[in-house]
């Protein structure tokens, strides 16, 4: 596809339950983020891989979040045992060169 | 203090009317800013990059002052199709590494 692509669209997750967000970037972008963003607030960086290197993962908010990008392309973002506080949507981003960073539509997830 | 902060508004205008809107950064050492647009319940994209310069792409101009850490945009003729929320985005490294810190966002809507 000629966009970011995340899945699934919308996740309700009851406390407690682990998910699995996926992001598949752009073909041949090597970077790739992820963000978290909360009802009424600006995405918040999370995680970023360039390549299968995850380089940075000062975003994470506890142990619950990991993220793998095992191969250079797809990445997963794992929440495990989730609270009603990781409700937000989580927005994956990727990008070759010049700073630019293409979103995707998000993964909106909801803890009950 | 936020590294990004900005004037949540939300600004409500009529059509064709001129707005701006501010931004300050507190990192001095940053390298990249932006201007994304958001809307409702979608995901940010890139509007313009900002450069010291001053930038212009139609009815929108980005300045960026460096000295001050402040960055704005101004809108002019607004139209209805304006009517989103305007992220100011600041890159501190520079180069396709950096993830991006975004500001809250400020909200327009653009009245008939």
């Amino acid at each position: 596809g000629a966009g970011v692509s995340q899945s699934p669209r919308y996740k309700v997750a009851k406390r407690g339950q682990d998910v699995a967000l996926r992001c598949d970037p752009i073909s041949g972008h090597v970077s790739l983020f992820w963000y978290q963003q909360a009802l009424g607030q600006g995405p918040e960086f999370l995680t970023y891989f360039q390549n299968e290197a995850q380089l940075d993962k000062s975003g994470l908010p506890s142990d619950r979040f990991f993220a793998e990008r095992p191969e250079g392309s797809v990445s997963t973002l794992k929440i495990q045992r989730t609270q009603q506080e990781d409700s937000a949507v989580y927005l994956c981003a990727s990008s070759w060169a010049k700073n630019i960073q293409y979103f995707g539509a998000g993964t909106r997830l909801s803890v009950l | 203090r936020k590294e990004v902060e900005q004037d949540p508004g939300p600004f409500n205008v009529p059509e064709g009317a001129t707005v701006a809107f501010n931004c300050t950064y507190s990192n001095s050492a940053s390298q990249s800013f932006f201007w994304y647009r958001q809307d409702c319940r979608k995901e940010p994209k890139l509007l313009m990059s900002v450069y010291s310069s001053g930038n212009e792409d139609g009815r929108f101009t980005a300045q960026l002052n460096r000295a001050s850490q402040y960055i704005s945009l101004l809108i002019r003729d607004s139209k209805l199709s304006d009517s989103a929320t305007y992220l100011c985005v600041v890159n501190p490294q520079g180069g396709s590494q950096g993830n991006l810190i975004f500001g809250k966002g400020t909200k327009l809507s653009v009245k008939p």
